[in-house]
C-alpha cells in the first residue's frame, strides 16, 4: 500500500542536541499523527494535526503540520536518552478511515 | 486515558495451530479497530479494518480466511491466525480509533513465532 516518505531514515546524534525529521507525501492528508515505538512495544502516540499550518508542541517535542497538506516535520529539542526508538508519521483522511504510514526515522544517541 | 491492551504479548505455538489474539479498548469505546502486521525493521502493515457488529474489512493480498477477525463489542476485537505457518510468525498489533478526534492508539503488540 502507500506509505509516507520520511527523511532522514536514521539519525546519530549526541545527548543534548536538538533533532529534526519530516514526512512527505504525494497526496493530501486531512490529520498528521506522529508515533515513537520503542523495540518490542506498539507505537506511542506523540502529536496530532487537525489544521494545515497549525503548529503543535508536548514537552520538548514541536511539530507542523504543513501548509500543502502534503507534509509534516517534528522536532525534538535537548535529546536524552530515552528519545531513543523509531518515530512514525501517519496520515489520515477523514472518511477513509485507515492510517498511512511513513517509512520511519530511527534515532540513536551516541554516548 | 485511551489505553489498549493486546493478549498474550508472547505465543509460540506448532504449525497447522490457531492463534487468537485479543485487542481490547480499556477506558474508551472503540467502534472501529485495526490490525497490523510489522516485519523487523520495516513500518506497519495494514491487515484489516475491523468494526463492531459488521464483517471486517480486509487489505488486498491478506488471507480472510487465515486471518479472522471478530468485533464483538465495543471494548473487543479479535485476530485468530489459523493453521499457523512458519511465515505467519511476525509482531502483529492492533489500534483502537477514537470516535471524535479520529486518533489511532495502538495495543503494546503480540510477538508470534510458529515452529
Amino acid at each position: 500500500g502507500q506509505q509516507l516518505n520520511q527523511s532522514p531514515q536514521s539519525m546519530f546524534i549526541q545527548e543534548g542536541e536538538d533533532v529534526s525529521m519530516n514526512c512527505t507525501s504525494s497526496s493530501i492528508f486531512n490529520t498528521w499523527l506522529w508515533y515513537k515505538q520503542d523495540p518490542g512495544e506498539g507505537p506511542v502516540l506523540l502529536i496530532a494535526l487537525y489544521k494545515a499550518g497549525e503548529l503543535t508542541s508536548n514537552g520538548r517535542l514541536t511539530a507542523q503540520f504543513g501548509i500543502t497538506r502534503k507534509d509534516s516535520f517534528l522536532n525534538i529539542s535537548a535529546s536524552i536518552p530515552s528519545d531513543v526508538g523509531i518515530y512514525f508519521c501517519a496520515g489520515d483522511n477523514f472518511g477513509n478511515e485507515k492510517l498511512t504510514f511513513g517509512t520511519g526515522t530511527r534515532l540513536t544517541i551516541i554516548p | 486515558g485511551a489505553v489498549v491492551s493486546q493478549h498474550p504479548s508472547r505465543v509460540i505455538c506448532k504449525s497447522g495451530t490457531s492463534v487468537k489474539i485479543e485487542c481490547r479498548s480499556l477506558d474508551f469505546q472503540a467502534t472501529t479497530m485495526f490490525w497490523y502486521r510489522q516485519f523487523p525493521k520495516k513500518s506497519l502493515m495494514l491487515m484489516a479494518t475491523s468494526n463492531e457488529g459488521s464483517k471486517a474489512t480486509y487489505e488486498q493480498g491478506v488471507e480472510k480466511d487465515k486471518f479472522l477477525i471478530n468485533h464483538a463489542s465495543l471494548t473487543l476485537s479479535t485476530l485468530t491466525v489459523t493453521s499457523a505457518h512458519p511465515e505467519d510468525s511476525s509482531f502483529y498489533i492492533c489500534s483502537a480509533r477514537v470516535a471524535v478526534t479520529y486518533e489511532q492508539y495502538f495495543g503494546p503488540g503480540t510477538r508470534l513465532t510458529v515452529t
